[in-house]
């Protein structure tokens, strides 16, 4: 089983400042065939269905702050907010789908300092 | 625009089971992978499994096998999600979800989430 784990569980972040989620995966998520890491990040405020921001560890979702960006290859991949907005408070999830049974990491919840 | 909505919230007992509805509009239905992934109070997101119409492939997480049946009609666009002998730790929100797919070697396998129901809470209580 691919298991995903993030870190931090939870930071705060003062606004305008840099938010850096960390996502590492117990396997490569990188396929050899088409050179694409099979990575994606989510976002979730409360109440609300999860938000897709990033896939392919790094191509942002149309409509997605250009402030959302995503890197890293193999088992090692960062979501970062390069300027924190109020609007960002949320859980961040990141998930591999390099296996038929996407798996997901625990979530990381930003609040503002 | 692809719109994703779910049947309504479901209390049930331990032991039953429970059959969660997902309507789909917009897109093209079999061109879409439909993922269940479910999210207990306060915690994090659990992927349950998939379905893939148009090859008529069903995955399921290896906690749920035996447990959970996904399926998908694609004349009505809707998506189903039956899970059995229901227990208390099976209290949750359940969101469909769709995205779309690869096809490779081993069979076709979801991509990334587009696109979200808005949940299904389901109570489990005697």
């Amino acid at each position: 089983d691919f298991v995903m784990t993030q870190s931090p569980d939870s930071l705060a972040v003062s606004l305008g400042e840099r938010a850096t989620i960390s996502c590492k995966s117990s396997q490569s998520l990188l396929y050899s065939s088409n050179n694409k890491n099979y990575l994606a990040w989510y976002q979730q405020k409360p109440g609300q269905p999860p938000k897709l921001l990033i896939y392919w560890a790094f191509t942002r979702e149309s409509g997605v702050p250009d402030r959302f960006s995503g890197s890293g290859s193999g088992t090692d991949f960062t979501l970062t907010i390069s300027s924190l907005q109020a609007e960002d408070v949320a859980i961040y999830y990141c998930q591999q789908y390099y296996t038929a049974v996407g798996t997901f990491g625990q979530g990381t919840k930003v609040e503002i300092k | 625009q692809v719109q994703l909505v779910q049947s309504g919230a479901e209390v049930k007992k331990p032991g039953s089971s429970v059959r969660v509805s997902c309507k789909t509009s917009g897109g093209t239905f079999n061109s879409y992978a439909i993922s269940w992934v479910r999210q207990a109070p306060g915690q994090g997101l659990e992927y349950m499994g998939g379905i893939i119409s148009r090859s008529d492939t069903t995955k399921y997480a290896g906690k749920f096998q035996g447990r959970v049946t996904i399926t998908a009609d694609e004349s009505t666009r809707t998506a189903y999600m039956e899970l059995t002998s229901l227990r208390s730790d099976d209290a949750a929100v359940y969101y469909c979800a769709m995205g779309g797919f690869g096809n490779y070697e081993s069979g076709p396998y979801p991509h990334h989430i587009d696109f979200w129901g808005q949940g299904t809470l389901v109570t489990v209580s005697s």
